[in-house]
């Protein structure tokens, strides 16, 4: 079956640009989540979604980061006025609840210039 | 707070000999724990998963992981390590919904595992 997709692939922008990645969730997943991987190092969690609920904002590193998602579906991370620093590979994942094990996408590696 | 630990930045084993990724854990509450491995250029993928019953967990590719309360570690391990096995593995952690953890998982820094020809 068709795993977590995210595009684009691949996105270059220069510093001050908006960007906006796109995650598509395993379909019957409740729970996305948004990571962000710098070169060398762990994953940084950023936000979590579970349903109707309320999302768990706690890990977005700025007010210029934020995110949707439309039901149990897309989501959506939108990066406003890319910063240097914010090169990296942002990475989604889907899982059928919160407790269980997370389904990761190829991730978006976006370098700001 | 939950935290990850993978002392190990490196860890390099010889094709046919066993392997070892060590990882230990904090967490509040009875923890659940995961292995994950990223190839090059690639998304992580689940390996295996531990959140109760036998402390010997067997996942994906032959590899396996042991939860020990006592030490806070879920180290995981294979009998007998493949060149193809070289990659970058992740462990995970998050603690129970009723002690209060958060939902989100809490990984370690990574371990590049190279297994020599």
């Amino acid at each position: 079956g068709a795993g977590v997709s995210q595009s684009p692939s691949n996105k270059v922008t220069e510093k001050g640009k908006d960007v906006e990645l796109r995650c598509d969730p395993i379909s019957g997943h409740t729970a996305l989540y948004w990571y962000r991987q710098r070169l060398g190092q762990g994953l940084e969690f950023l936000i979590y979604f579970q349903g109707n609920s309320a999302p768990d904002k706690s890990g977005l590193p700025s007010d210029r980061f934020s995110a949707e998602r439309t039901g149990e579906s897309v989501s959506t991370l939108t990066i406003q006025r890319t910063q240097q620093e914010d090169s990296a590979v942002y990475l989604c994942a889907s899982s059928f609840y919160s407790g269980n094990e997370q389904y990761f996408g190829p991730g978006t590696r976006l370098t700001v210039t | 707070a939950q935290s990850v630990a993978q002392p190990e930045d490196q860890v390099n084993v010889a094709e046919g000999n066993p392997l070892t990724v060590k990882c230990t854990y904090s967490v509040s509450g009875n923890p659940y724990l995961f292995w994950y491995v990223q190839y090059p250029n690639r998304g992580l993928q689940f390996l295996l998963k531990y959140i109760t019953g036998d402390n010997l967990v067997k996942g994906s590719y032959g590899f396996e992981a042991e939860f020990n309360k006592s030490q806070t570690s879920f180290h995981l391990k294979k009998p007998s390590a493949l060149v193809s096995d070289s990659a970058l593995y992740f462990c995970a952690v998050r603690g129970s919904i009723s002690s209060g953890s958060a939902r989100q998982l809490t990984f370690g820094s990574g371990t590049q595992l190279t297994v020599l020809p």
